[in-house]
């Protein structure tokens, strides 16, 4: 079936670091990917999305490229700031117009001044 | 900015006991969702909800639970009967059309079981 594996966390970085959280997939079909963010507190917002191979989503900094050859969509970012301390979660949507998301554990990011 | 509410943010409840976990979604959306996650694993989808009915739902999602949209704002899970191992996060999400667009979570309800 189809599956969501992330890199295990917690992960703890300095202010102004690079960011790379492993994520890798498994599916039948042609999936959506898709990072989400979730912030103290807060409910899970989508951080950025990718619909097709090779496609890149990016946002607040972030981005991700869809690579179908290695089954991945990494999340990066170039320098990292105390505010991006969240739980990031990594998830796919088997094909479009499916009803559920499949996620990943989750990987906690804690970034000190 | 528009936004999906849950009620209790956390509830403790006794073993054997039912609960209702309560949820507004955005106002014009028309898909439902409940997602739970156990305490250090993944993310998983319990069921959605369109046009008042089940749409799909996983194998979680037995006859201990069930869902409802009892006045045309709240969206509310109920689990009968709780279990040690129901203790959980319970997330609500709503989209304006199926999932491939973007969807809106809440912050959670987390659920112990005692």
């Amino acid at each position: 079936g189809d599956s969501v594996t992330q890199m295990e966390g917690p992960v703890t970085l300095s202010e102004e670091a690079f960011l790379t959280i492993n994520c890798t997939y498994t599916a039948t079909g042609y999936p959506s990917l898709f990072w989400y963010v979730q912030y103290p507190g807060e409910g899970l917002q989508l951080l950025l999305k990718a619909t097709k191979a090779d496609d890149k989503g990016s946002n607040k900094g972030f981005e991700a490229t869809y690579r179908k050859e290695t089954t991945s969509f990494h999340l990066e970012k170039g320098s990292v700031q105390v505010s991006d301390s969240a739980v990031y979660f990594c998830a796919l949507l088997p094909f479009q117009g499916a009803q559920k998301l499949v996620f990943g554990q989750g990987t906690r990011l804690t970034i000190n001044p | 900015e528009p936004e999906v509410t849950q009620t209790p943010s956390h509830q403790v409840t006794q073993m054997g006991q039912e609960v209702i976990l309560r949820c507004v979604p955005i106002s014009n959306h028309l898909y439902f969702y409940w997602y739970r996650q156990i305490l250090g694993q993944k993310v998983e989808f319990l069921v959605s909800f369109y046009n008042n009915e089940i749409s799909e739902k996983s194998e979680i999602f037995d006859d201990q639970f069930s869902v409802e949209r009892p006045d045309g704002s709240n969206f509310t899970l109920k689990i009968r009967s709780t279990k040690l191992e129901d203790s959980a996060m319970y997330f609500c999400a709503s989209s304006a059309r199926v999932m491939n667009t973007e969807a809106f979570f809440g912050q959670g309800t987390r659920l112990t079981v005692v």
